[in-house]
């Protein structure tokens, strides 16, 4: 069946450090992958998202591609912030339909 | 263009009453689908809806809950007798037949005593 893994947390990172979220798929065909956020009592935001072996999506200094021949799509950033403290959800649809979400990685900027 | 609306923000029940969770799409949006976050976890897909029709009903618990989404009015999720188990956050988004791309509302969070 379709799945999405991420790596657990929480990471904690001090301010303008480099930010990788690993994030993996099982998946038939060819999904589009999506990277949410979720700040604290909030609902999910869309982050970015790729429809597309090769693709990259990037919004707000983040970024992350879509690697079919290692089923990947690894969340960076090159330089975080404390406002940048949230879960982030990893998800895979097919047509827009149902979203297959990992299980959220936390994320802790410290000043 | 309001988000997605859902209402209550937070709920509390007893264990046995009924929990009604409501959730309007944004204006134009025809699909609804509603999850469920328990603590520390990821979101769990439960329904999928359209007008007046229940496309995939698969990670809908069988019994006590249930979903709808009239011609008129918003989509609405049942849970029945509820119990502790129920407590978590219950999210809806939508999204319109052309974008794609699902938006969501702040959740309602359920907490079953």
């Amino acid at each position: 069946g379709n799945s999405v893994t991420q790596m657990e947390g929480p990471v904690t990172l001090s301010e303008e450090a480099f930010l990788t979220i690993n994030c993996t798929y099982t998946a038939t065909g060819y999904p589009s992958l999506f990277w949410y956020v979720q700040y604290p009592g909030e609902g999910l935001q869309l982050l970015l998202k790729a429809t597309k072996a090769d693709d990259k999506g990037s919004n707000k200094g983040f970024e992350a591609t879509y690697r079919k021949e290692t089923t990947s799509f690894h969340l960076e950033k090159g330089s975080v912030q404390v406002s940048d403290s949230a879960v982030y959800f990893c998800a895979l649809a097919y047509s827009s339909y149902k979203l297959i979400f990992g299980s959220g990685t936390r994320l802790l900027v410290r000043p | 263009n309001a988000g997605v609306m859902q209402n209550p923000r937070h709920l509390v029940r007893r264990r046995g009453q009924e929990a009604r969770l409501r959730c309007s799409p944004m204006k134009g949006h025809s699909h609804v689908y509603w999850y469920r976050q328990l603590p520390e976890e990821g979101l769990k897909f439960m329904v999928y809806l359209q007008k007046e029709n229940i496309i995939d009903e698969s990670g809908m618990p069988k019994e006590r809950f249930s979903a709808e989404f009239p011609k008129e009015g918003p989509s609405i999720l049942r849970i029945q007798q509820v119990v502790r188990g129920d407590s978590a956050a219950y999210f809806c988004a939508s999204r319109n037949d052309r974008e794609g791309e699902a938006f969501f509302g702040q959740g309602t969070r359920l907490t079953v005593v």
